[in-house]
């Protein structure tokens, strides 16, 4: 595998359902990011995890739960979802450095359904 | 209240012509851009960026313009071919190591054979 993986590519699932998205990054960066993606709306910035700590949580419900064991795995916890969750939920790694910019490296998404 | 917009939801041109993509930006403190294609069922790839001391970066038949006065940048394709035709996301951030990108919506290219 190379680059930013994710898995399930889709995915559909009740209000009541628990569900994980899992995001692997094979590129040795250092921080790794959740995004949502709604019809005809930016990229939302959802969590940040730099070096393994949780850096940023942009006012996300707590109904996603992200979880990085480590600095090439990421999950997305999914709990009692609503129907307007339903989204393409992008993965992206970068590698974070004290100046400088880094672009960074999406998956190709998972398309979430909530029924 | 977006920070970076793409008035332009899409964009048709013919093979071998100019595409020229717009973004706007309104907050001061962003000072790297950067532009991103998406494919269907695929997710963004990192296209081109600029830093905000520089007017102007090429890559091929890519380039991309800053104009820091009017806060605005365009990506420029020329020629454009069909395999250019996707959605084009502008995105900017600012020193300070959050590595937090803000991106537009997004402006969907087709180039016409």
């Amino acid at each position: 595998e190379t680059g930013v993986t994710q898995t399930p590519r889709h995915l559909v699932m009740g209000m009541t359902n628990k569900k994980s998205l899992k995001c692997e990054q094979h590129l040795g960066h250092n921080a790794m990011y959740w995004y949502k993606q709604s019809a005809k709306k930016p990229l939302e910035l959802m969590f940040v995890y730099s070096l393994e700590e949780r850096v940023e949580n942009n006012s996300v419900p707590s109904r996603f739960s992200p979880e990085c064991p480590n600095s090439s795995h990421l999950f997305l916890h999914l709990h009692t979802l609503q129907p307007e969750d339903s989204a393409l939920y992008l993965c992206a790694s970068s590698q974070v450095r004290t100046s400088g910019y880094n672009e960074q490296f999406f998956g190709p998404g998972t398309r979430l359904t909530v029924l | 209240d977006q920070q970076v917009k793409q008035n332009s939801p899409s964009l048709s041109v013919q093979e071998g012509r100019i595409s020229i993509l717009n973004c706007d930006y309104t907050n001061s403190m962003f000072d790297y851009f950067l532009w991103y294609k998406k494919y269907p069922a695929e997710g963004p790839t990192f296209l081109i960026s600029i830093s905000s001391i520089k007017d102007k970066n090429e890559d091929g038949r890519f380039t991309v313009f800053l104009n820091k006065s009017a806060k605005h940048l365009s990506l420029h394709i020329v020629p454009s071919q069909p395999g250019d035709s996707a959605v084009y996301f502008c995105a900017a951030t600012s020193q300070g190591g959050s590595e937090k990108l803000v991106f537009g919506k997004g402006t969907k290219l087709t180039v016409n054979p």
